[in-house]
């Protein structure tokens, strides 16, 4: 691993099914976050982590979960995924106050 | 929280010719600035980054400035090149070091 890898890369979902999106990091970063890119709307954030075991949630968290178990592993959790879900996800990371974020190469979700 | 507007939406410049970008911030506690590339299909890359306590940064063909008194902060391409084709994403972070996204600028260097 080199950097922050997300998996799957792409994922066609049936509405009302369960899935987790999952991210990696190998830079220490203590900071992780995940966003969702929809046209005209920019990268919205949906939860974050400023460090292991703690979260937050961002602008957009209803319907979504994650969890931070350790610094490496940012998981993010549809319950019951709608179409309104169907999305690019991006997972981040950062060394807080060190500068910018690192993203990972994003998953894109179809809900249908 | 911070609100980040990013203008235009679309650009189209001739090859050779500058891009401008420009952006504004709510949050007057915000410090720290960039700005991400991203190329179709891939992820936003960090090209460039101001901090609170500079009036602008230069790194090649592209340069940032910041307004702190009238919050708000621009991004500059000179000498445009087919390769600076891209979605453009500037970013607000506060002291809760979370970024706030503009909505992005489509840029087209037509040849």
């Amino acid at each position: 691993i080199a950097g922050i890898t997300q998996a799957p890369t792409s994922q066609i979902l049936a509405a009302g099914r369960r899935m987790t999106l999952r991210c990696t990091q190998d830079m220490r970063h203590n900071a992780m976050y995940w966003y969702r890119q929809d046209l005209g709307l920019g990268l919205r954030l949906i939860h974050y982590s400023n460090t292991a075991g703690t979260t937050g949630k961002g602008e957009v968290p209803d319907g979504y979960s994650v969890s931070r178990a350790n610094t490496d592993d940012f998981p993010l959790t549809l319950a019951s995924a709608v179409p309104s879900q169907t999305s690019v996800y991006f997972c981040a990371s950062s060394d807080q106050g060190s500068g910018g974020y690192t993203f990972g190469s994003g998953t894109r979700l179809t809900v249908v | 929280g911070e609100n980040v507007e990013q203008h235009p939406s679309t650009l189209s410049v001739q090859e050779g010719d500058s891009a401008v970008i420009k952006c504004t911030y709510s949050d007057s506690a915000s410090n720290y600035f960039p700005w991400y590339k991203q190329e179709l299909g891939k992820r936003p890359q960090l090209i460039i980054d101001i901090r609170s306590n500079v009036g602008e940064k230069k790194d090649q063909r592209i340069a940032v400035t910041l307004n702190k008194t009238a919050k708000h902060f621009s991004l500059h391409i000179t000498e445009t090149q087919p390769e600076d084709s891209a979605v453009y994403f500037c970013a607000a972070e506060a002291n809760d070091y979370k970024l706030s996204f503009g909505a992005g600028t489509t840029v087209t260097v037509r040849a």
